[in-house]
């Protein structure tokens, strides 16, 4: 169980584009889903914890207006990063929580961008 | 502040027994988790401690003391596959996860 899926797993676009990145818990209900970037050899970073039918509640230097997150359900939690740049270009990973372990977030498996 | 401290890498042998620390420091306590991740992979879920002791799950055992602000993850029989980053992660009292910066574990055989 707590099996959280990621689509695509890898995305290459052009700068100035948008780019949708979905979030599925696939076999439990997510109270709450947490989207995080991490660049190469560092840590995670939470961006952002979206609550469903609630608006994100964003980290400190994450432009809301840049990543918009939609957790329109309870198993669908959506990451755009709108007009995107080379400096986007990133490892993001969104986690949920949910279903009988309560504090546990399991991750998806993560989304690979490179913005040329 | 809230703050998360474990060894930036260790290394260790094929077959042998490693422990990996970590010590916190955070406003509130919901449990400490330990995740695996392996390089351009997303973490996986190793372990999830609230109580004082000792939880073991086949090779991998994890040990909190609350009261000490401490926890480590213990690995035996070590396998070459187990070559990854550790991150401790303790839950606040907001349930928000307050991440320490991994631990890389190299393994040689």
């Amino acid at each position: 169980g707590a099996v959280v899926s990621q689509h695509p797993s890898r995305v290459i676009c052009k700068s100035g584009t948008s780019v949708k990145i979905e979030c599925r818990s696939l076999d439990f209900q997510a109270t709450t889903m947490f989207w995080y970037r991490q660049f190469p050899k560092q840590s995670l970073m939470l961006m952002a914890t979206s609550n469903e039918g609630s608006k994100a509640t964003y980290e400190q230097g994450v432009e809301k207006d840049k990543f918009l997150i939609n957790h329109a359900s309870l198993t669908l939690s959506t990451l755009t990063v709108t007009s995107a740049h080379p400096e986007d270009s990133s490892f993001y990973i969104c986690s949920a929580r949910g279903g009988d372990a309560k504090e546990t977030q399991y991750f998806g498996p993560g989304t690979r961008l490179l913005v040329l | 502040g809230q703050n998360i401290d474990q060894p930036t890498e260790m290394t260790a042998t094929e077959g042998a027994i490693v422990q990996i620390n970590c010590t916190y420091q955070t406003s509130g306590f919901n449990g400490l988790f330990w995740y695996q991740q392996h390089a351009g992979e997303a973490p996986t879920f190793l372990s999830y401690n609230v109580l004082d002791g000792l939880e073991e799950k086949g090779r991998f055992s994890s040990f909190l003391s609350r009261s000490k602000g401490y926890s480590y993850l213990l690995l035996k029989e070590l396998q070459m596959k187990d070559s990854a980053s550790y991150l401790c992660a303790v839950c606040d009292s907001n349930y928000q996860l307050i991440w320490g910066a991994g631990t890389k574990l190299i393994i040689k055989p």
